[in-house]
């Protein structure tokens, strides 16, 4: 069993839509949470970080975590073709050093 | 100020050759990464650094790859006889300092082709 799932889509929604994405984990012993935006041939681009349950707004991006059901999701309002990327979770522990464990990210298309 | 940066971006080689990959993290950032995203998957962790240390290699996929970051800042990626199993992006990142600083900011990557 992966340590992190992540549906990897493609999934197409039109221009305004309210786009959900998620992941679960399975190791209670992960800490903190983090979703990158990665577009086509480029590295990932920090959108969000978490470190604990609950939800953390940034402009149209939500981040919400729920430890006890080890699931993670990012919402996106009324979403942009600009947004249309491969959205990667990342989650890490404080005994690991900080490194992360990625999910196979989900490609979004967002059409005009 | 810049971001991570990678060198160089693009690189193809026969099998079985050496190659280095370069990576100049984020001044100031003491944590330094090395992962391997292959098509269609998540980056996967090789190698981390704290200083000039390496204070974990478990992710290194066997002893023909090798990293090194003698003065704590510009890291080196090694890799001794490729094969075409190597072919993939490695992804470089950086962070304040690890264990305190989580957030960890990507380079774009190079993009190693073994022919």
């Amino acid at each position: 069993q992966k340590e992190v799932e992540q549906d990897p889509g493609p999934l197409s929604v039109p221009e305004g839509a309210i786009v959900s994405l998620n992941c679960t984990y399975s190791n209670s012993a992960f800490q903190y949470f983090m979703w990158y935006r990665q577009y086509s041939r480029k590295g990932p681009e920090l959108l969000m970080y978490t470190y604990s349950s609950g939800n953390k707004e940034d402009g149209r991006f939500t981040a919400q975590v729920d430890k006890s059901s080890k699931y993670i999701s990012l919402f996106i309002r009324d979403s942009q073709p600009s947004d249309s990327a491969t959205y990667l979770c990342a989650i890490g522990k404080e005994t690991s050093g900080s490194r992360l464990t990625f999910g196979e990210g989900t490609q979004l298309t967002v059409n005009p | 100020g810049a971001g991570v940066s990678q060198t160089p971006s693009n690189k193809v080689t026969e099998k079985g050759k050496y190659v280095e990959l370069r990576c100049d993290p984020i001044s100031g950032h003491t944590a330094l990464y090395w992962y391997r995203q292959s098509l269609g998957q998540g980056p996967e962790f090789l190698i981390y650094f704290q200083g000039t240390g390496a204070a974990d290699d478990s992710g290194l996929p066997n002893d023909r790859f090798f990293a090194v970051r003698p003065e704590g800042s510009v890291s080196t990626l090694k890799i001794q006889r490729t094969e075409r199993g190597d072919s993939a992006v490695y992804l470089c990142a950086s962070s304040l300092e690890a264990d305190i600083n989580y957030e960890q900011y990507f380079g774009p990557g190079t993009r190693l082709t073994v022919t």
